[in-house]
């Protein structure tokens, strides 16, 4: 199946910070990914969908400011979260859509942040 | 608004068990209904993906069925291994949505020796 890399795969920092994720298809051009965010013991929440060369569409209670996603190319996009605190601590998965295959997500490995 | 509900929470059971992961959905208008596996601090790994004119669909020891009507799903998984050991997460897609997915809660299980 297609690869989706994320980068880094964990990260530390500190309170007021801000901390930069990629996500990146490897061998599909992805025209929309998603950003999701999984607490300890609880399921995913999607964030935002990301799409190429237009604004992210932001899930309710998501502060687009805060959590800024840039889509610039068909196989890159970014996920920075701005003045970090320890309770945007959490893991981070991406997901990129396969446009040959409309129903086919394919999911990164994920990005654990840890904000002290 | 979709809500997705996975039971039992948590599932330990003996090497060799068959058992049963059960889904339910609010909304039944959906496009298709996926499984996944994820390994504890990894991502995620599809393992069943039903359409909503499908009733089921099988992969080696696992079968995934779908009653849209009723709302439910369950997973199937044959002659457990210690080896399944891992959080299980079916995510459904409603029709017109995009590709957004909404995740249950999802099942940890644990297979025993």
């Amino acid at each position: 199946g297609a690869v989706v890399s994320q980068h880094p795969s964990w990260v530390i920092c500190k309170s007021g910070t801000s901390v930069k994720i990629e996500c990146r298809s490897l061998d599909f051009q992805a025209t929309t990914m998603f950003w999701y965010r999984q607490f300890p013991k609880q399921s995913l929440m999607l964030m935002a969908t990301s799409n190429e060369g237009s604004k992210a569409t932001y899930e309710q209670g998501v502060e687009k400011d805060k959590f800024l996603i840039n889509h610039a190319s068909l196989t890159l996009s970014t996920l920075t979260v701005t003045s970090a605190h320890p309770e945007d601590s959490s893991f981070y998965i991406c997901s990129a859509r396969d446009p040959t295959s409309k129903e086919t997500q394919y999911f990164g490995p994920g990005t654990r942040l840890l904000v002290l | 608004k979709q809500e997705v509900t996975q039971i039992p929470a948590a599932l330990s059971v003996p090497e060799g068990e068959n058992l049963v992961l059960n889904c339910s959905f609010t909304d039944s208008a959906i496009y298709n209904l996926q499984w996944f596996r994820q390994d504890p601090g990894k991502g995620l790994t599809s393992l069943l993906l039903i359409q909503s004119s499908q009733r089921e669909q099988t992969s080696g020891r696992l079968n995934a069925s779908l009653d849209k009507s009723s709302g439910r799903s369950t997973l199937y998984i044959a002659a457990s291994q210690p080896g399944d050991s891992a959080t299980y997460l079916c995510a459904v897609r409603l029709t017109g949505t995009a590709s957004k997915l909404t995740f249950g809660t999802g099942t940890r299980l644990q297979v025993t020796l």
